[in-house]
């Protein structure tokens, strides 16, 4: 089974700023995919970024990329100059290729990051 | 447009009695999934479903049932023996074809017993 950690329940930091939200997960697999989605107060779920473990190359997306290290396990994502908008609850997922779960997501436990003005 | 349609958006529910959350996906995915949010523990699989007429329990499924008698449709029953059903209840679908493809999420139901 897999499992994702987000040891960051909380985080601020101030309009303008990088902040980067960590996120490790345990799998025997080698090949999957890794997902941070938003969820703003509205708590519609919205698609961040993804990478695809196969691919060494960090996905990056506008304002928000990621530091894929498939050795240690880890999926930080990085927010580059931090908009009042950004804040929101952020979950990494995982998800794998086996199909005999439907490859569903298993999500970390979220990481509440708030912008000050 | 395509998406998920959730309904209702607030639901309240007397004790001991069964009420059914509703899903609708008109994206042509074959999986739907159904995760319950709780503060502080992020997204719980309840049951999801590949095709019609199959389902398969989570890692929460205790006191939960669903159907999938359309492909559309994947309702989620909160039964009487679910002890603890105050929560948000997020409904997704993907498909199984495009592997890199992320779940699509309703807007989501909040249960509460009242």
């Amino acid at each position: 089974a897999q499992t994702v950690t987000q040891s960051q329940p909380e985080m601020s930091v101030q309009e303008a700023e990088t902040v980067t939200l960590s996120c490790t997960y345990d799998t025997s697999e080698n090949n999957y995919y890794l997902f941070w989605y938003k969820q703003p107060p509205s708590r519609q779920m919205i698609l961040v970024i993804r990478q695809e473990a196969y691919k060494q190359q960090n996905a990056t997306e506008n304002r928000f990329s990621v530091n894929f290290q498939k050795a240690a396990k880890s999926f930080s994502l990085k927010i580059s100059d931090s908009q009042l908008g950004d804040t929101a609850m952020y979950f990494c997922a995982f998800r794998t290729i086996s199909s005999g779960s439907a490859r569903q997501l298993t999500f970390g436990s979220g990481t509440q990051l708030t912008v000050l003005p | 447009d395509g998406g998920i349609t959730q309904s209702p958006k607030y639901l309240f529910r007397k004790e001991g009695q069964n009420v059914t959350l509703s899903c609708e996906q008109n994206l042509n995915h074959d999986a739907m999934y159904w995760y319950r949010q709780d503060p502080g523990q992020g997204l719980r699989l309840i049951y999801y479903s590949q095709i019609v007429n199959d389902f398969q329990k989570g890692d929460i499924a205790e006191g939960y049932s669903v159907s999938r008698e359309k492909k559309e449709s994947f309702p989620l029953t909160v039964t009487s023996a679910q002890k603890n059903p105050t929560a948000f209840y997020l409904c997704a679908s993907s498909p199984l074809t495009a592997l890199n493809t992320e779940a699509f999420f309703g807007q989501g139901t909040r249960l509460t017993v009242v």
